[in-house]
Parts: structure tokens; sequence; C-alpha cells
């Protein structure tokens, strides 16, 4: 079975510091990869989507295929990014499945 | 907001019961797909519908049942309930079928199985 790994199940960084919020899938090939966000009582949405470079809010993802590896990443992390970060990577063989790593819930301090 | 609609927004019910859980996609959308979301298991994909046909099916119990209905919207029925059945269930739609395009989410339903 596929295995999405986000190591941290809590993060916790100072406004404007780095942050890098870990995902790791488990299988081999060329999987396409997504993170969603939700945010304190709203909707999850789509935050950024590997294959068609779409982002918002100054996040970035790299795909390192020899890491298996989809990490997310924002120079300056701003208060207004605290939120539950989902990774979901989808593997041509499971289209239509859509599984969600178990999330990572960042807060940035001011 | 993402145009998808589910009601009732909480559900408190006893163990034993059955529930029915709504969505509507969003318009011109025609997959739904349903999702759970509890702390110990995270977002758990339960099943996907397109165009009326089951499409993909994942983690659902066989006490869970599903359909989506000419016009578009879907059930999720929930029965003999148990107290690990308590929940935030979602129910997400798109466009296609691949689950490779943007998913949008509704707000979800709050189960309670007290």
């Amino acid at each position: 079975a596929q295995r999405v790994t986000q190591p941290e199940k809590l993060l916790s960084v100072f406004k404007g510091a780095p942050v890098e919020l870990k995902c790791n899938y488990s299988y081999s090939g060329s999987p396409e990869l997504f993170w969603y966000v939700q945010y304190s009582r709203q909707r999850l949405q789509l935050l950024l989507r590997h294959i068609s470079r779409e982002s918002i809010k100054g996040f970035t993802a790299d795909l390192n295929k020899g890491e298996t590896s989809f990490h997310l990443k924002k120079p300056f992390a701003q208060e207004e990014d605290s939120a539950m970060y989902y990774c979901a990577p989808l593997r041509g063989s499971t289209l239509g499945r859509l599984y969600f790593g178990r999330g990572t819930q960042l807060t940035v301090w001011p | 907001d993402s145009g998808v609609t589910q009601t009732p927004k909480h559900l408190i019910t006893a163990t034993g019961q059955r529930v029915t859980l709504r969505c509507s996609p969003r318009s011109g959308d025609l997959s739904v797909y349903w999702y759970q979301q509890s702390l110990d298991q995270g977002l758990q994909f339960l099943i996907q519908y397109y165009n009326g046909e089951e499409r993909a099916k994942g983690n659902i119990l066989e006490r869970f049942s599903a359909q989506q209905f000419p016009d578009l919207h879907s059930e999720l029925n929930l029965s003999s309930l148990e107290l690990g059945d308590s929940a935030l269930y979602f129910c997400a739609s798109s466009v296609g079928r691949q689950g490779n395009e943007k998913l949008f989410f509704g707000s979800g339903t709050q189960l309670s199985v007290l």
C-alpha cells in the first residue's frame, strides 16, 4: 500500500523564520503531488500542485525523486500561515483515490 | 466559499443508529469524493463517485455506503453507528474523474456518536 509520511505532527516557528514541512511517500514512479491547507475554521483548500506549479501565499515544494520527498517550504513565515497542512501524492494506478498524509499543524508565533 | 455544500453541519446520534450525510458539488463538477477526518487517523479517503457511478473505493467500512444521484448530489449513509465513527466527514468535488484535478472541499459534517 502506498504510504504518505508527514513526520512532524506539530511544527512551530517564529514570524519571519523559514519553514519546511516534510512529506515523504513510499512508492517509486512519478506521482502527482499536492499540498492542501486547512486554516482554522475554514475548508481544506489546494495550496500547491507540483505539476502545474500552482501555488499560493509564497509556498513552494520541490519533488525529490531520489528521496521520494515533496517538502513544502516558505522562506519567511507569517502568522497567517498557521494552519494544518496535508501532503497528498497521487499515483497513476490510484487515480481517483487522493490519499492524504496525517497532516502537520504549523504555528507561527509573532 | 468553495461552492460545495454539505448538510447537516452537525449531527449527534446514538450507537446503533443510521444517518445520512448530504453533499452538493460545485456546479459543473461531476466527481464527488468522501473523506473521514479523525484525530487518530487523519484524513481518510472513503469513496469517489463520477457522474453517478462509483469510481474509486478507499477505506470505507461495509456499514457505510454512498450514492450519487442524477442531479449529481451525493449521500453518504452510515449505519450501525459505533462510537469510533465520530468524526468530521468531508465531501469534495472536482470536474473530472482522475483525482488529479483541484479538489474543492465542503465545510464538513461533524458527526458525534454517543
